[in-house]
């Protein structure tokens, strides 16, 4: 059964570092998404991303992160320079058809900034 | 904002027994989905509900949507130490392309 697959699935960062998380979506999917979950907490949206443009995105991405499609298989969330908050899991996910369809979620990137 | 309240947060049930999971809105959802996560890992996808008063079932799992579109539930018959792991509920908000979760539901079945 096709899954989103993601990596590295741990990265450890100095906080001011530059970090690429990398994901691969479902092959037929158009539609992309990032969430994270912090330790103990809700998992929450971040970005949604189509046709090579972000669609929609939350309060917390800010300008310190950016999404892009390099080729036609790989979906990136690049954090410019981290800090000790953005500790947390992120999470890859893709929908087929439109914005209405299921999500499928990758394993995650546990993400940790010193 | 939009919020998704889910209870209870944790719950401890003999095997054997039923039990159910609650998520509750004062928003509309286009649709909403349950998955089941295990620790360090991804959500994994149960059921998806689109219509309202719609119900799913899965095995021993019975997924219901209201019929406004603004609530949820799971109920388990006959529980088994298999089902034991935390349950989260998410809801696509109507006219958005973001999932909302609730805070998820920790299960545990005792044999």
């Amino acid at each position: 059964e096709p899954e989103v697959t993601q990596t590295p699935s741990h990265q450890v960062t100095q906080m001011g570092q530059e970090v690429i998380l990398r994901c691969v979506p479902i092959s037929n999917h158009l539609y992309f998404y990032w969430y994270r979950q912090i330790l103990g907490q809700k998992v929450e949206f971040l970005v949604s991303f189509y046709n090579n443009e972000i669609s929609e995105k939350s309060e917390i991405f800010d300008d310190q992160f950016s999404v892009e499609r390099p080729d036609g298989s790989n979906f990136t969330l690049k954090i410019r320079s981290t800090k000790l908050e953005d500790s947390a899991m992120y999470f890859c996910a893709s929908s087929a058809g439109g914005w209405q369809e299921t999500q499928y979620f990758g394993p995650g990137t546990r993400l940790l900034v010193l | 904002t939009q919020l998704l309240e889910q209870s209870p947060q944790f719950l401890s049930i003999q095997e054997g027994e039923n039990l159910t999971v609650y998520c509750n809105s004062s928003s509309v959802f286009s649709s909403l989905q349950w998955y089941r996560q295990e620790p360090g890992e991804g959500p994994v996808l149960l059921v998806t509900v689109v219509t309202g008063g719609e119900v799913k079932k899965l095995k021993r799992l019975t997924f219901q949507f209201g019929d406004a579109r603004k609530d949820s539930s799971l109920h388990i018959t006959a529980a088994q130490p298999g089902d034991t792991g935390l349950y989260l509920c998410a809801g696509l908000i109507q006219g958005a392309q973001k999932l909302v979760f609730g805070q998820g539901t920790r299960l545990t079945i005792n044999p």
